[in-house]
């Protein structure tokens, strides 16, 4: 079974503070790491998502790290808000389709 | 432009009996994802569609099923439906699957009792 190992399961921050997520992967033929946002009564949307080919991403106050070498990558929330609590999923798919692999899942939530 | 539409919201269904769930994806997205969503199980792939063929399947029991009809849209079937059947059904569409950014609906809450 190709896995996602995603932590911590849950994360509380202050408001403006820094919130970090890891995922680790086993499968080296995985190829496209995206991350996604998902709000009680809601499908998951895609924040943003990084290829190996690249060390880091950038989107406003969101980046991706990756660690080809490590099979690691993680998501660092800048000024962390309280909008910002939700549920986060890493996922890792390969190139021939569109199948998610999804970590556990990270509920993170923001104190104001 | 209209995202991922997944219809019935909500459904309650008694063990044993079928079901089937409805997903319009993006329009010009031709490959369809479904997937289950549970608390312990987290989020599973179930299938993938492109053009009309099953490119892609998850480890699930033969009990699941899909189709894709020439518009894209996309059906999936549960039958002989059991209480661990009961779970948030989501669709993800993308434009051709070769992981290009996939967009979920909202999903279907199937509750079986």
């Amino acid at each position: 079974q190709q896995q996602v190992k995603q932590s911590p399961q849950s994360l509380i921050v202050q408001k403006g503070g820094i919130s970090i997520i890891n995922c680790a992967y086993e499968n080296t033929a995985f190829d496209y790491f995206p991350w996604y946002q998902q709000f009680p009564g809601k499908g998951p949307a895609l924040l943003i998502a990084i290829r190996p080919d690249v060390s880091e991403k950038k989107e406003g106050r969101f980046t991706i790290s990756f660690n080809k070498s490590a099979k690691q990558f993680s998501l660092h929330i800048m000024d962390s808000q309280p909008g910002d609590s939700a549920t986060y999923f890493c996922a890792a798919s390969i190139s021939t389709g569109n199948m998610l692999t999804f970590g556990g899942g990270t509920r993170l939530m923001v104190k104001p | 432009k209209a995202g991922v539409t997944q219809t019935p919201r909500y459904l309650i269904k008694t063990r044993g009996q079928q079901v089937t769930l409805s997903c319009s994806p993006i329009s010009g997205h031709r490959s369809v994802s479904w997937y289950q969503q549970t608390p312990g199980q987290g989020l599973q792939f179930l299938f993938e569609y492109f053009s009309e063929t099953q490119r892609n399947k998850g480890n699930f029991p033969g009990r699941f099923s899909g189709r894709q009809f020439s518009n894209s849209r996309s059906e999936m079937n549960v039958s002989t439906l059991e209480l661990g059947d009961s779970a948030l059904y989501l669709c993800a569409s993308s434009v051709d699957g070769s992981n290009t950014e996939a967009f979920f609906g909202q999903g279907t809450r199937l509750t079986v009792v």
